[in-house]
């Protein structure tokens, strides 16, 4: 099955500096590549998603990259602000499969 | 749009009792999905329907776990007898289909078993 590994575990950057948390993945078939944001007491929540037609995705301060051939993709947040901080997950899937297999989170810490 | 409801939002039991968490997925929604989420990892999928079929429990642990969503839509999950070691937080999503449709969780569930 799928294996999902995600760096690092923890992160911390002043405010304004930007944040990347890295993930590989291991099964070729997987085409789905969304990122959640947990807060404390809080449910995943979707911030951006990729598809495997796509290397990069934008919505405003957070992008994503992925690169199939090396099976990684990446979650990029700029001019981070102190609501950034939060437990960041990635994930992976693929249709056919429709399990989503989870990385083991990265704690970030905005430095005011 | 109300999103994926899920009650109680914390429980605490003794071992060996029995336990039931609730869930009401998004409107229109017609897959369901059972997490569990231990401290400091990851959720990982126990259940999913699709509407009133589970189509993967395959991490479902039959001898004292049992999940329903009858007519489709809202979903009972049930541990008994509980034990130490299921204290953790119990995650339901929901999506509009299942194939690579974006799931959207509830807040979960926090059962602590003393």
């Amino acid at each position: 099955g799928e294996n999902v590994e995600q760096h690092p575990s923890t992160l911390s950057v002043q405010e304004g500096d930007s944040a990347v948390i890295k993930c590989t993945y291991s099964d070729s078939a997987s085409n789905y590549f969304p990122w959640y944001k947990q807060e404390l007491g809080k449910g995943p929540q979707l911030i951006i998603d990729i598809r495997s037609n796509v290397g990069e995705k934008k919505d405003q301060r957070i992008a994503v990259t992925l690169n199939k051939t090396a099976k990684h993709f990446s979650l990029h947040i700029t001019e981070t602000q102190p609501e950034d901080s939060a437990v960041y997950f990635c994930a992976a899937t693929s249709f056919g499969n429709e399990k989503l297999t989870f990385g083991t989170g990265t704690r970030l810490t905005i430095i005011p | 749009e109300a999103g994926v409801v899920q009650s109680p939002r914390y429980k605490i039991i003794e071992k060996k009792q029995p336990v039931a968490f609730w869930c009401n997925p998004i409107s229109g929604h017609n897959t369901l999905y059972w997490y569990l989420q231990n401290l400091g990892q990851g959720p990982e999928l126990l259940i999913r329907y699709e509407n009133e079929e589970a189509v993967d429990d395959s991490q479902l642990p039959k001898d004292r776990f049992s999940a329903e969503r009858l007519k489709g839509v809202d979903s009972t999950l049930k541990i008994q007898p509980a034990e130490l070691g299921d204290s953790a937080v119990y995650l339901c999503a929901s999506s509009l289909g299942s194939r690579g449709e974006t799931q959207y969780f509830g807040p979960g569930t926090r059962l602590l078993v003393l």
